[in-house]
């Protein structure tokens, strides 16, 4: 049972562009969702997150939204870096189960192209 | 500050032996948390340690067991080891644990291979 689904396994965008990932859940328990950012041979780095009490958080070029309806969330890249070329996960947890078991997507490989 | 360290950064078994892999979290960080990645599943959880105590436990077998030392070091052990354990194998260590997310460093993981 995957509670949190990226569909797009890969993406590819022009420098300069906005980069849109695209995250999808299905338990309406999840409170807390993370971005994580992975490079080859390298652990995730977290990115970016936001609460349930929020549809938008934004940090620099990366602004994550949510949209608790459709249980969806997507983080915006703007303006996409070469060195943004990296594998993207979305994750997410709820407090009630133990905040630190992050449940993670599938990945989307975002490849910028120059 | 030194990050996640994670020993070996590759292995190779075979199946039926068994693997010991072992995290050292961020100085100050209590928390230790594992997880699996495979092509096919992503990263799961596996389980989570916060001052010596499993404190959450993904869906895996029994075979699949951890700990944690007064240290905050944190070793994860597999035991008759198959085919399927070939993976990624990550630590992530924050400072607290609980109800309150607390953000997650992650080592660079140990590449298990099961032949």
């Amino acid at each position: 049972d995957q509670q949190v689904k990226q569909n797009s396994p890969s993406l590819s965008v022009q420098e300069g562009r906005i980069s849109i990932l695209n995250c999808d859940y299905t338990n309406s328990m999840f409170d807390y969702f993370l971005w994580y950012k992975k490079y080859p041979a390298e652990g995730p780095t977290f990115l970016i997150s936001i609460s349930s009490i929020k549809d938008k958080n934004e940090d620099g070029r990366f602004t994550v939204f949510l949209n608790k309806s459709a249980k969806h969330l997507s983080l915006h890249i703007v303006p996409s870096q070469p060195g943004d070329s990296a594998v993207y996960f979305c994750a997410a947890t709820h407090r009630a189960q133990g905040a630190q078991k992050l449940v993670f997507g599938q990945g989307t490989r975002l490849t910028i192209n120059p | 500050k030194a990050g996640v360290t994670q020993t070996p950064r590759y292995l190779i078994k075979t199946r039926g032996q068994q693997v010991t892999l072992s995290c050292s979290p961020i100085s100050g960080h209590r928390s230790v948390s594992w997880y699996q990645q495979t092509p096919g599943q992503g990263l799961q959880f596996l389980f989570e340690y916060f001052s010596e105590t499993q404190r959450n436990k993904g869906n895996f077998p029994g075979r699949f067991s951890g700990r944690q030392f007064s240290n905050s070091r944190s070793e994860m052990n597999v035991s008759t080891l198959e085919l399927g354990d070939s993976a990624l194998y990550l630590c992530a260590s924050s400072w607290g644990a609980g109800a309150t997310y607390n953000e997650q460093f992650f080592g660079p993981g140990t590449r298990l291979t099961v032949l």
